[in-house]
């Protein structure tokens, strides 16, 4: 989907445990966006990144949730002891300062 | 929260019929952008609007930027079965980051 690429797909997790979710941009971008999707919901802003520095992360929740995006290699948004309420579908975006263009996310489910 | 008001919230239309559907706020916006999402995927991006009173189309796909900067409607003509799917209307803050407020989505179902 629009060359932005993101795995797992599917992530199953039981309560306690982490997941780690990662995200390659497509070719030349450098702004890399995270949002979550709840069922018959539109998709929240999580967190902003760009090489290696976090831009906004005004809707990571405090606790458990952390993200990043090395010089090499993909975004990584981690969630920590996870919980029943983490399930939800991850959705990446990147762009290189206009157009933002979606993965195909990762659906997470925590049993 | 910030959100964006999106309607309707759902449409069952025949195919060729002419859709139109909109997303109001009561804050400033300096970009609009509209996606499609289809079950289990990512949202697509079908139309992106940068200044006010713009107009802009793809394909049956018209969409305009208000002049308040507060809204933008999307105009589907002549539609058929694979236009099913939610459309999701988003903007980007005035004076913010470049992160996307989504509206609620319209979910569109084509009979043929």
């Amino acid at each position: 989907n629009a060359g932005v690429m993101q795995n797992p797909r599917h992530l199953v997790r039981r309560r306690g445990q982490e997941a780690r979710l990662r995200c390659s941009p497509m070719k030349g971008h450098s702004h890399v966006y995270w949002y979550r999707q709840l069922p018959e919901e539109g998709l929240k802003f999580m967190v902003y990144l760009q090489k290696e520095n976090i831009i906004d992360e005004s809707g990571m929740p405090k606790e458990r949730f952390s993200a990043e995006f090395p010089k090499e290699g993909p975004s990584i948004l981690r969630i920590q002891q996870v919980v029943r309420g983490d399930s939800a579908a991850y959705f990446c975006a990147s762009s290189q300062g206009l157009s933002q263009h979606f993965g195909d996310g990762t659906r997470l489910s925590i049993l | 929260g910030q959100q964006l008001n999106q309607s309707p919230q759902s449409m069952f239309i025949q195919e060729g019929e002419d859709v139109s559907m909109n997303c109001t706020s009561s804050s400033i916006f300096n970009t609009w952008l509209w996606y499609k999402q289809d079950p289990g995927e990512g949202p697509v991006l079908l139309i992106a609007l940068y200044k006010a009173g713009e107009l802009t189309s793809n394909g049956r796909l018209t969409a305009q930027f208000g002049i308040t900067r507060k809204d933008s409607f999307l105009n589907i003509s002549a539609s058929i079965p694979s236009d099913v799917g939610i459309y999701f209307c988003a903007g980007q803050l005035i004076g913010d980051t470049d992160k996307l407020i989504f509206g609620t989505g319209t979910r569109l179902q084509v009979f043929p």
